[in-house]
């Protein structure tokens, strides 16, 4: 069964400290992971990534794939208060359906 | 600025009732996909559809089923409202070959 687990469930930091969310998977035929952030609504997307060891970025949002140990990190610099969200990790589910299956998500609280 | 649009943001419906989520993008995606969202449980997906007409089941379809006469638009039925289907509903759409889905804004369904 298609797995996806993120750690940890919930995190609690200070203005200015730096973070670090995981998501590790198990999935056959792997295509992509992504990276979704999500205030009081609709998700909203970060990254994605298909390709090991390369970084992508955004501001002070970074993340990163490896696809031999089946994880990815969420890194987030500097935070901000505005940074307080749930954020989710998806992977495709296989045979190419473009399903995505959902972690249960990170809830980050950034404390001024 | 592309949009997915869920008809209602709150709604409250008695156990039994017949219950209607609409869903409606102006992407001309073919791919939608209904997701209800619990605490503890992620997102999970209900139903999901890649071309008019056709439907296929997620990993919890019990206790609903779809609709999609037309491309842009996903109905997500509950044929006899129970509690248990109170939850936070999400409509997602993408484009075959695109992978990230653009999210509606979320349907918070509370069955009393």
């Amino acid at each position: 069964e298609d797995k996806v687990v993120q750690s940890p469930l919930s995190l609690v930091v200070h203005e200015g400290d730096t973070v670090t969310l995981n998501c590790s998977y198990e999935v056959t035929n792997f295509r992509s992971l992504l990276w979704y952030k999500q205030e009081k609504k609709a998700p909203t997307f970060l990254f994605m990534l298909t390709s090991s060891g390369i970084e992508k970025k955004s501001g002070r949002l970074s993340s990163i794939l490896d696809k031999k140990e089946l994880f990815s990190i969420l890194n987030i610099t500097a935070t901000q208060t505005g940074d307080s969200a749930v954020y989710l990790c998806a992977v495709e589910a296989p045979g190419g359906s473009e399903k995505l299956v959902f972690g249960k998500g990170t809830k980050l609280t950034v404390n001024p | 600025d592309v949009k997915v649009t869920q008809s209602s943001r709150y709604l409250v419906k008695r156990t039994g009732e017949k219950v209607f989520l609409e869903c409606v993008q102006d992407m001309d995606h073919e791919n939608m996909f209904w997701y209800r969202q619990d605490p503890g449980l992620g997102l999970r997906l209900i139903y999901f559809s890649y071309d008019v007409k056709m439907k296929e089941k997620g990993d919890i379809p019990e206790g609903y089923s779809v609709s999609r006469e037309k491309k842009e638009r996903f109905s997500l039925i509950l044929e006899s409202a129970s509690t248990n289907q109170t939850s936070m509903y999400l409509c997602a759409s993408s484009f075959p070959g695109l992978y990230g889905y653009t999210f509606g804004s979320g349907t918070r369904l509370t069955v009393v």
